[in-house]
């Protein structure tokens, strides 16, 4: 069965320092989103990504993060200078098409700012 | 602002016991989707419900749908130790688009075996 990928599993990077999340979603998949979880609570939205382009982004989803699909596969999540509340997993996830669609979610990333 | 309410946020239960949580929003949802998430591992889903009072079942779990979109449960007879996890229920953004999912705080359950 298709999964979402993610790398690295792992991050640790020091506050300040620019990080590059990388996702490899389902191949026939057309959304693309980005998802935070701080350890022990919920799920966040951070970020959609449809047709090249953002379709819609949350308030945390500020000036510091960014989103690239730079090329057939991959879509990365950049976070220009770290905080340390930044600090969470970080989930890929895509569907097939819109909100009536389930989305498939990646292993996820867990990013540590020291 | 639009919130998803989960209730309760943890359930200790004995194996072969039932297990209810309840999601309520705050707004009607277009849809209800429910994830679940084992220990140290990434939200899968489970099911989504679109019409109003639509119930699914899926082996031992029973998935509804409020009357008036706004509320779900989901209910595990006989519980097992591999139904431990977080389960989590969202629903779109009202007025979002391209699934901006709103999570609830999700109800962590715990089986003793």
């Amino acid at each position: 069965e298709p999964e979402v990928t993610q790398t690295p599993s792992h991050q640790v990077t020091q506050m300040g320092q620019e990080v590059i999340l990388r996702c490899v979603p389902i191949s026939n998949h057309l959304y693309f989103y980005w998802y935070r979880q701080i350890l022990g609570q919920k799920v966040e939205f951070l970020v959609s990504f449809y047709n090249n382009e953002i379709s819609e982004k949350s308030e945390i989803f500020d000036d510091q993060f960014s989103v690239e699909r730079p090329d057939g596969s991959n879509f990365t999540l950049k976070i220009r200078s770290t905080k340390l509340e930044d600090s969470a997993m970080y989930f890929c996830a895509s569907s097939r098409a819109g909100p009536k669609y389930e989305q498939y979610f990646g292993p996820g990333t867990r990013l540590t700012v020291t | 602002g639009q919130q998803v309410m989960q209730i309760p946020q943890y359930q200790h239960v004995q194996e072969g016991e039932d297990f209810t949580t309840y999601c309520n929003s705050s707004t009607t949802l277009s849809n209800i989707q429910w994830y679940k998430q084992r220990p140290g591992g990434h939200p899968v889903f489970l099911i989504q419900l679109v019409k109003s009072g639509e119930v699914k079942k899926q082996k031992r779990l029973t998935f509804q749908f409020g009357e008036a979109k706004k509320n779900s449960s989901l209910h595990i007879t006989a519980t097992q130790t591999t139904d431990v996890g977080t389960y989590f229920c969202a629903g779109p953004r009202y007025g979002g688009s391209q699934g901006n999912l709103i999570f609830g705080k999700g109800t962590k359950l715990s089986v003793k075996p």
